[in-house]
């Protein structure tokens, strides 16, 4: 079945710590990939995106993510973990790029920041 | 400022009695969907719209209902809420293209006993 998979619920890292969060999909062909993160009581804000081109995107906050054709996968990453990061993140893809903007959400990491 | 409005914020009501979630964008956008949240099961689509009287289903659109007569106002409707839709709902919004992300509103926490 086709699917947005990330396979980590909680993630808890020191602050000032570098931070991977884990996104798989399994569409066949490159979809549009997404970021999004949610900060308790608040809707969800991008944080980036990957099209096409250059598989390492920049985004906001200072994340990035690496888009891997062969792994089918879209790791979030951040070399330096801010207090304020805590939040949940949300992989989604847009699985027809010839489509309009039917977004598949993952289920989601929690990230938890410590001192 | 370019916002998704929902209202009301958070909701309780009882089985069976009708409550319609109003949606607004002020971005001119011709997509706008529902999506509902509930722990480990991350947002799943209800119903989506394409444009002005042009709507479908998603992943999870039973007991569900939407319209969509102006541009701007995609309202949620359940006809008769039931326990399994506590839950909570977020309203998004974007131009038309799969490109562009979603605009998102703050959600509404709905509580049905």
């Amino acid at each position: 079945a086709q699917s947005v998979t990330q396979p980590d619920i909680h993630i808890t890292v020191s602050e000032g710590a570098s931070l991977e969060l884990r996104c798989n999909y399994s569409y066949g062909a490159t979809p549009y990939l997404f970021w999004y993160v949610q900060s308790p009581g608040q809707g969800l804000q991008l944080l980036l995106k990957y099209f096409s081109g250059d598989t390492l995107v920049q985004g906001i906050k200072g994340f990035e993510a690496e888009f891997k054709r062969s792994q089918s996968s879209f790791n979030l990453r951040k070399p330096s973990v801010h207090w304020s990061d805590a939040a949940e993140y949300f992989c989604a893809v847009v699985p027809d790029q010839t489509g309009a903007n039917n977004l598949f959400f993952g289920t989601g990491t929690r990230l938890t920041v410590i001192p | 400022e370019a916002q998704v409005t929902q209202n009301p914020r958070y909701l309780i009501t009882v089985t069976g009695k009708k409550l319609t979630v109003t949606c607004s964008q002020n971005m001119n956008h011709e997509y706008m969907s529902w999506y509902r949240q509930d722990p480990g099961l991350g947002l799943r689509q209800i119903y989506y719209s394409m444009n002005v009287e042009v709507t479908d289903k998603g992943d999870v659109p039973e007991g569900y209902k939407v319209s969509r007569k102006e541009k701007r106002n995609f309202p949620l409707i359940l006809e008769s809420p039931s326990p399994n839709q506590t839950s909570l709902y977020f309203c998004a919004s974007s131009p038309i293209s799969g490109k562009s992300p979603l605009h998102f509103g703050n959600g509404t926490r709905l509580t049905v006993t």
